[in-house]
């Protein structure tokens, strides 16, 4: 089965700081990975995907993430962050066949201060 | 409307009653997935519609749960003889085709389950 670790519950950062928040998954196969971000009082939504080509995927407001096969690996970066970014990251993989869906790693809640 | 809805928002109920959960997906999103929030334990997946059939159940956490999808489009979880421990925000999600695609889920606003 598959399973996603956020090795980091609770990050707090100030403005212009770099951001990396790591996400491993375990799957033997070929996967699609994926960040969800929920800012507060708003829905879950997509921040970037990967499923094939480059790994350096680059998303919305300047999020980028790697994805690193070796590693089982896909950690969400931005070189500099700003107050509204202050959110809960979600990584979530699934298998690229059968009908396995997505699973969601346990968040990390990102805080920025001024 | 353009987005998952879910009905109602918020529902408190006493332990031991039924609720009724409502998820109206995204128009033609063959694919429905349903999870619980709960503080600090990120989403856990419950159920997914592929349809009106579920392939995947795997996720119910105990026979008091149960969904169901009907003409593709709506759906319903159920959850009988409520306990505290069903409290938590359920959430809605539909993707235009199966789970194991790449295609983004889109989420609704959930509904908060109080039990007391």
């Amino acid at each position: 089965a598959q399973s996603v670790s956020q090795h980091n519950h609770h990050v707090i950062l100030s403005e212009a700081a770099s951001l990396e928040l790591g996400c491993n998954y375990s799957y033997g196969g070929t996967v699609n990975l994926f960040w969800y971000v929920q800012y507060p009082g708003q829905h879950l939504q997509l921040l970037l995907k990967y499923f094939s080509g480059d790994p350096l995927v680059k998303g919305i407001k300047g999020f980028e993430a790697e994805f690193i096969k070796s590693k089982f690996s896909f950690n969400l970066r931005k070189p500099s962050v700003q107050w509204s970014d202050t959110a809960e990251y979600f990584c979530a993989v699934n298998a690229k066949s059968g009908n396995t869906p997505l699973v969601f790693g346990k968040g990390t809640r990102l805080s920025v201060i001024a | 409307g353009a987005g998952v809805s879910q009905s109602p928002s918020n529902k408190v109920t006493e332990k031991g009653k039924d609720v009724e959960l409502r998820c109206d997906p995204i128009s033609g999103h063959t694919a429905l997935y349903w999870y619980r929030q709960s503080l600090g334990q990120g989403l856990e997946f419950l159920i997914y519609f592929q349809g009106n059939s579920a392939p995947d159940k795997s996720g119910l956490p105990s026979d008091r749960f149960s969904a169901e999808r009907t003409g593709g489009s709506v759906s319903t979880l159920t959850i009988q003889r409520t306990q505290q421990e069903d409290s938590a925000v359920y959430l809605c999600a539909s993707s235009f085709r199966g789970a194991h695609s790449r295609d983004e889920q889109y989420f609704g606003p959930g509904t908060r389950l109080t039990v007391t």
